[in-house]
């Protein structure tokens, strides 16, 4: 069983959809993370949260809008989007953003877009 | 900026034999933390295990071990007894000592099938 949990585990949507995608973790972790995966490649970081405050945006598109409403949620508010954005989407957290502790991930989102 | 890299894309083991995979890295900083991180069919990024650079001693995890040549800026993952459920994607992972906000640098991945 995962401490970091994602729902939902599968969205299909259409190019002018706006879904979101939940992460929450009650581990007591102040920063949570947000990446996308491709199939056989490794996780891309896109958004770091730190104190439920927004420290790194890899220069990912405005079609994807991270939210922490609190230290134990992450959102991932989707609008408008293409084809090359189906992937796996990852939430993990840490309990400070720097340091030596590992990732804790959570089983991820498979997102389609059609 | 680090970088690290798995050069091999797949390997395969006999079930209850030995097998390592290789990791390197390249940094300009003298304290930081490698990774391993298993990544089975099932999706989730579970971590093998972790070492610290300024340790000179190989962290080691029941059937998991590192080789930490940290002049030689290698990391490779020794797998003893593998088990059928070893069968996974494996990711080494770099991240920095210092920094508010360390990012976590993955190499490209190596697929690890074991065999019964």
């Amino acid at each position: 069983d995962t401490e970091v949990t994602q729902t939902p585990k599968h969205l299909v949507m259409g190019m002018t959809n706006k879904k979101s995608l939940k992460c929450e973790q009650h581990m007591g972790h102040r920063a949570m993370y947000w990446y996308k995966q491709k199939a056989k490649k490794p996780p891309e970081l896109m958004f770091v949260y730190s104190y439920e405050k927004l420290s790194i945006n890899e220069s990912v598109p405005s079609r994807f809008s991270p939210e922490c409403p609190n230290s134990s949620l992450l959102n991932l508010h989707l609008h408008a989007l293409q084809p090359e954005d189906s992937a796996l989407y990852l939430c993990a957290s840490t309990r400070t953003a720097g340091g030596r502790e590992p990732q804790h991930f959570g089983d991820g989102t498979r997102l389609s877009i059609l | 900026a680090q970088t690290v890299t798995q050069s091999q894309p797949e390997m395969s083991v006999q079930e209850a034999e030995t097998v390592t995979l290789s990791c390197t890295y390249d940094t300009s900083e003298s304290d930081y933390y490698l990774f391993w991180y298993k990544q089975p069919p099932s999706r989730q990024m579970i971590l093998v295990i972790r070492q610290e650079a300024y340790k000179q001693q190989n962290a080691t995890e029941n059937r998991f071990s590192v080789n930490f040549q940290k002049a030689a800026k290698s990391f490779s993952l020794k797998i003893s007894d593998s088990q059928l459920g070893d069968a996974a994607m494996y990711f080494c992972a770099y991240r920095s000592f210092t920094g508010a906000n360390s990012k976590l640098t993955f190499g490209k991945g190596i697929t690890l099938s074991v065999r019964p």
